[in-house]
């Protein structure tokens, strides 16, 4: 598997729902992000979780992070037909933490 | 506070023209990246500029494609002679890399994208 890969590829649920998406990575790491894409648009930068921290929230979001099994959650609780797009995440490796590595994406679908 | 600004939104070019496509970065950011996303991909990092620097462009193409990022003015990323391949849709971001107890982080604001079709 590729630095920061998502899965699924795809999700769909209903609206109200909590969606889980799963990130995971080869190399080690100083931060990894969240990022929201949709459809034909830029990137909405979502949450950044650094390799010290193990949980982190912002609103109806909520990020994990295992550096032992290098690998990340996204959690969105009480989801909305508006959280439908792409969800990335996003890692920086140790010595490059500009250098941002992207995986192809979970397509959430949230029906109303 | 105005975001990262990418122009033109869509950019048409036939085989073998050029394509500039041009980043203003957030105000108080002095770090600029480009990276590139073909369709149902990820983005693939490409170069990252501070003023009149190329820290980094390791993902770029080594011909054909080149960046700056002027003292004033825009970054400019540029396609000389584009083909088929080139297509896709082009992203710059900006940051202010923020120091804190223990490291770095580096939380990278995209644009909304240049979108090149090349015919």
């Amino acid at each position: 598997s590729q630095q920061g890969e998502e899965d699924p590829q795809a999700l769909s649920i209903q609206e109200g729902e909590n969606a889980t998406m799963n990130c995971s990575y080869k190399t080690s790491i100083n931060n990894l992000q969240w990022y929201r894409q949709n459809s034909g648009r830029g990137l909405v930068h979502l949450i950044l979780i650094r390799s010290n921290e193990r949980e982190k929230h912002s609103g109806r979001l909520r990020v994990t992070l295992d550096t032992s099994k290098k690998s990340s959650s996204l959690l969105i609780t009480a989801s909305r037909a508006a959280d439908t797009a792409s969800y990335f995440c996003a890692t920086d490796a140790t010595g490059s933490n500009y250098k941002l590595t992207f995986g192809k994406g979970t397509l959430l679908t949230v029906n109303p | 506070n105005a975001g990262v600004m990418q122009n033109p939104r869509h950019l048409v070019r036939r085989r073998g023209q050029e394509a500039r496509l041009r980043c203003s970065p957030m105000k108080g950011h002095s770090h600029v990246y480009w990276y590139r996303q073909l369709p149902e991909e990820g983005l693939k990092f490409m170069v990252y500029l501070q003023k009149e620097n190329i820290i980094d462009e390791s993902g770029m193409p080594k011909e054909r494609f080149s960046a700056e990022f002027p003292k004033e003015g825009p970054s400019i990323l540029r396609i000389q002679q584009v083909v088929r391949g080139d297509s896709a849709a082009y992203f710059c971001a900006s940051s202010p890399i923020l120091s804190f107890p223990g490291g770095l982080t580096n939380e990278q604001y995209f644009g909304p994208g240049t979108r090149l079709t090349v015919t």
